[in-house]
């Protein structure tokens, strides 16, 4: 299994909708998960980090782990087609691992 | 305060040559960091520099190797390029650790021929 996992996707949601993006993690990274944000072509951008169990909100975006299930996800409310992008899961281990990233598209 | 910074921005060598590219933190970061980016892989951790010295190095060939200097800018050198090799490579800074939150440069696009 690799340290982070995520759905390729791609996902489309309506404008509006709650986008759900998702990741698992193994046992060889820690406590600490990050949510960062890639547009085509650009470098990623931190959105979100989450080190406790539970949910952390910021703005429309709220970041969900659970430890027992080894899961964290990010939901985005009010989805804005400026939310398209490739949203990449990233957790600590011995170094930083990242997933392979989910597509998101928001139809307007 | 300025972010990262990565110098060149696009680069296009040819099998067998070597390439050096470049990468300046944001102020007062000590952390840098080195991935490669491609659409099948997704991001790879390359290698992390702390004060000049490889802290952590991720798995890939001895062909790829970087350096750090005493005011935190690091370089990174790829020999005897491979058609592979053609990915996004993108520097990250941290205070501290890349166990940190990191924030990323623009990348620099190479493109081996």
């Amino acid at each position: 299994q690799k340290e982070v996992e995520q759905n390729s996707g791609p996902l489309s949601v309506p404008e509006g909708a709650i986008a759900s993006l998702n990741c698992t993690y193994s046992d060889r990274v820690s406590q600490s998960f990050f949510w960062y944000r890639q547009y085509s072509g650009k470098s990623p951008e931190l959105i979100m980090s989450i080190y406790s169990n539970g949910d952390k909100e910021d703005g429309r975006f709220t970041a969900q782990l659970n430890k027992a299930s080894q899961y964290v996800s990010l939901l985005i409310r009010d989805s804005q087609p400026s939310d398209s992008a490739t949203y990449l899961c990233a957790a600590e281990g011995n170094q930083f691992y990242f997933g392979t990233g989910t597509s998101l598209t928001v139809i307007p | 305060k300025a972010g990262v910074t990565q110098t060149p921005r696009y680069l296009i060598k040819t099998r067998g040559q070597q390439v050096t590219l470049s990468c300046s933190p944001i102020s007062g970061h000590r952390s840098v960091s080195w991935y490669q980016q491609t659409p099948g892989q997704g991001l790879q951790f390359l290698f992390e520099y702390f004060s000049e010295t490889q802290r952590n190095k991720g798995n890939f060939p001895g062909r790829f190797s970087g350096r750090q200097f005493s005011n935190s800018r690091s370089e990174m050198n790829v020999s005897t390029l491979e058609l592979g090799d053609s990915a996004l490579y993108l520097c990250a800074s941290s205070w501290t650790s890349a166990q940190e939150t990191q924030y990323f440069g623009p990348g620099t696009r190479l493109l081996v021929l």
